[in-house]
């Protein structure tokens, strides 16, 4: 099973939206709503913040959402803050496996 | 509070084995489907290994598939992961992570600290 494709890097600066993508194949993303998202500060484990393309955990600021369109899965965060700052993987079913994006490096600038 | 608490891990030389723990409080362990997941230093996240609530479904990825076994004892709320013929590629953080619920699937709402395990002669 091949990794999901994200871009490695985005940055935007406080305030300012910024959306990440995540690519897969009709065998993963696309076949399923199985889509998962989360944030990793380092040194630190991940945190998940959207499950289930588009619901977030309780806890999880409403600045998060998520969204998907055929085989690509989409993260946007609205008005950043400094400790958006961080890793951002994406994960989705894929019968039996789960696969998980290159990851996304997010700056803020 | 929801706990997940990683051992077992250390320095092995190439082709011999491990076995990591995963020890779960604040919860009943029984009612949720439990997963590894791994980070190779410097790198991203993969999915290793999934269980059951009861143990008798498990799936691997092809990369540790019949090398790595999962297991859990529910009545000690622990998970498992026996791992054989270990490779320089396995060196990683490992983490456990707990399934969101039985309507959901690629959701780990909590996670381990992790526990570095290195492959190196």
């Amino acid at each position: 099973q091949s990794a999901l494709t994200q871009p490695r890097s985005v940055s935007g600066s406080p305030g300012q939206s910024v959306t990440i993508s995540c690519t897969g194949t009709s065998s993963d993303v696309g076949g399923y709503n199985y889509v998962s998202w989360y944030q990793q500060h380092p040194g630190k484990a991940p945190k998940l913040m959207i499950y289930d393309v588009n619901k977030r955990p309780s806890g999880v600021p409403d600045r998060f959402s998520g969204s998907k369109s055929g085989n690509t899965a989409s993260l946007t965060i609205s008005g950043l803050q400094a400790e958006d700052e961080a890793d951002y993987y994406c994960c989705s079913y894929a019968v039996y496996n789960w696969v998980f994006g290159g990851g996304t490096k997010l700056t803020v600038l | 509070e929801v706990q997940l608490v990683e051992s077992g891990g250390g320095l092995v030389q190439p082709g011999g084995s491990l076995r990591l723990s995963c020890a779960a409080s604040g919860f009943t362990f029984s009612s949720y489907e439990m997963n590894w997941v791994r980070q190779a230093p410097g790198k991203g996240l993969e999915w290793v290994s999934y269980i059951g609530v009861s143990g008798t479904t498990i799936y691997y990825a092809d990369s540790v598939t019949g090398r790595f076994t999962i297991s859990r004892d529910n009545a000690k709320k622990s998970l498992y992961l026996q791992m054989n013929s270990l490779t320089a590629e396995d060196t990683a953080i490992y983490y456990c992570a707990r399934d969101l619920g039985p309507y959901s699937s690629a959701a780990y709402d909590y996670w381990g600290q992790g526990i570095l395990v290195t492959i190196s002669s």
